[in-house]
């Protein structure tokens, strides 16, 4: 049984550029949330998608956007990067939108 | 404001010597709090899930109890392979964001 994956595993980017994130679900998980998660701190909640649309968000700003697919796979995008977007992003997976959360192994991106 | 506060930040034991993590919550109707485990570099691993106070859950040396203040890990003669950091989160019934606490980094020396 597949767990959550996400890709790609370490990204180096250079300040304003553009990133993008992926995520595949557990199998039989139809819901995506995203997190940041800085270090030494708790993750932090960005979005949830379900049915292929965002449901709920946290306090991000719009330069955060994401995408879910109709097989449940997401992406989350960020535009004009900052220093302090550096962090640990975690995607996690649930049945349905109240479910239980299953995290990915995350995507560690580092902004110059 | 929904909050979790998790204490003590860090906590050092000596294999075999059992001791408890605190999580603290504020949280406009409980849905449910969970307990993650997590390694350095690694993404959170699920532990347990309470929905309601007077809940315990065993896994192994570990387990979790919940009021309607707080939740409490206790962690019975602990080994050095249960070293990671331990996240509390809740969730409100309102929505399916897990709000973490920062987290108690747990070391047990041999």
């Amino acid at each position: 049984d597949a767990g959550v994956t996400q890709s790609p595993t370490h990204l180096i980017k250079t300040r304003g550029q553009q990133v993008t994130l992926r995520c595949s679900p557990k199998s039989g998980h139809d819901t995506v949330s995203w997190y940041q998660q800085a270090l030494g701190q708790g993750p932090q909640f960005i979005f949830q998608y379900y049915e292929e649309e965002e449901r709920q968000r946290g306090n991000f700003p719009d330069r955060f956007s994401g995408h879910q697919f109709p097989n449940y796979s997401s992406e989350l995008n960020v535009n004009a990067l900052l220093l302090g977007d550096s962090a640990l992003y975690l995607c996690a997976s649930s049945s349905g939108l109240a479910g239980e959360q299953y995290f990915g192994p995350g995507t560690r991106l580092t902004v110059t | 404001e929904d909050q979790v506060t998790q204490s003590p930040e860090a906590l050092r034991l000596q294999e075999g010597e059992s001791s408890s993590l605190n999580c603290s919550y504020t949280v406009s109707g409980l849905r449910g709090l969970f307990w993650y485990r997590q390694d350095p570099g690694k993404g959170p691993e699920f532990l347990f899930t309470l929905y309601s106070a007077g809940e315990e859950k065993e896994k192994e040396r570990l387990k979790a109890t919940l009021t309607k203040k707080e939740s409490f890990l206790h962690i019975t003669a602990p080994k050095p392979e249960d070293s990671a950091t331990y996240l509390c989160a809740v969730q409100a019934r309102s929505g399916g964001k897990l709000i973490f606490g920062q987290g108690t980094e747990l070391s047990v020396k041999p």
